[in-house]
């Protein structure tokens, strides 16, 4: 299994500021994903991180608003721009080898609290 | 699309007692995955189904995967306090690469 290191892991915003959260993967993955799980819901999955190239979002989630990079293999970066209290949730990130016949893995999450 | 639904949503039983999470989804998926999440911590990886009719069992949960009535269920034998958490399915349409999540069944456990 994948050892995921996610940073920060909580933190606490002004609204209107931007927060970057971190994955790191200790081996190649082919795939990495990031989730939003907003309080006692399930998970809602924001984006694809593509390597090299742009991250590939779902509806309702926007590139200005969460931009997204991966440089390799074995990093993402996820950013909350310009926060308001509805982004106050948890950030997931999880990487899969493939989806189709092997398990995802997730990191320990990102609590972001915005006030 | 691809819609998870779970049942019940949340669930309290006593320990010793033997019941079962439903998992529900509306198109094929014949991959199911089962989740673990303890209150502020990640997802656990419990289960990968990967075929219809597949059982695997882990302790005192044992999970299983029909797809030609598009359901999994998670049984639960015997519970232990140790057990509660909320339990999470996901599906995934072949070719989409994403998984789809049900809503999540909370489960409390009572001495």
């Amino acid at each position: 299994s994948a050892v995921i290191s996610q940073k920060p892991s909580r933190d606490i915003c002004q609204r209107g500021t931007s927060l970057t959260i971190q994955c790191q993967v200790d081996s190649q993955v082919t795939m990495m994903f990031w989730y939003r799980q907003q309080p006692g819901q399930s998970l809602t999955l924001i984006a694809t991180a593509n390597q090299g190239s742009e991250a590939t979002y779902e509806s309702g989630f926007v590139i200005d608003k969460f931009p997204i990079s991966r440089p390799n293999l074995t990093f993402s970066t996820l950013t909350v721009s310009n926060m308001s209290p509805e982004d106050s949730s948890i950030y997931l990130c999880s990487v899969a080898a493939r989806l189709w016949d092997t398990e995802a893995f997730f990191g320990q999450g990102t609590r972001l609290t915005v006030v | 699309e691809l819609k998870v639904e779970q049942n019940p949503l949340f669930l309290s039983m006593q320990e010793g007692k033997n019941y079962t999470i439903y998992c529900n989804y509306s198109t094929t998926s014949d991959r199911l995955y089962w989740y673990r999440q303890d209150p502020g911590k990640s997802l656990e990886s419990l289960f990968v189904l990967l075929s219809n009719g597949a059982v695997k069992q882990e302790g005192r949960l044992m999970a299983s995967l029909d797809t030609k009535a598009r359901l999994s269920t998670l049984h639960i034998t015997a519970a232990v306090h140790d057990l509660s958490a909320t339990y999470f399915c996901a599906g995934i349409i072949q070719g989409a690469q994403k998984l789809v999540f049900g809503q999540g069944t909370r489960l409390t456990i009572n001495p």
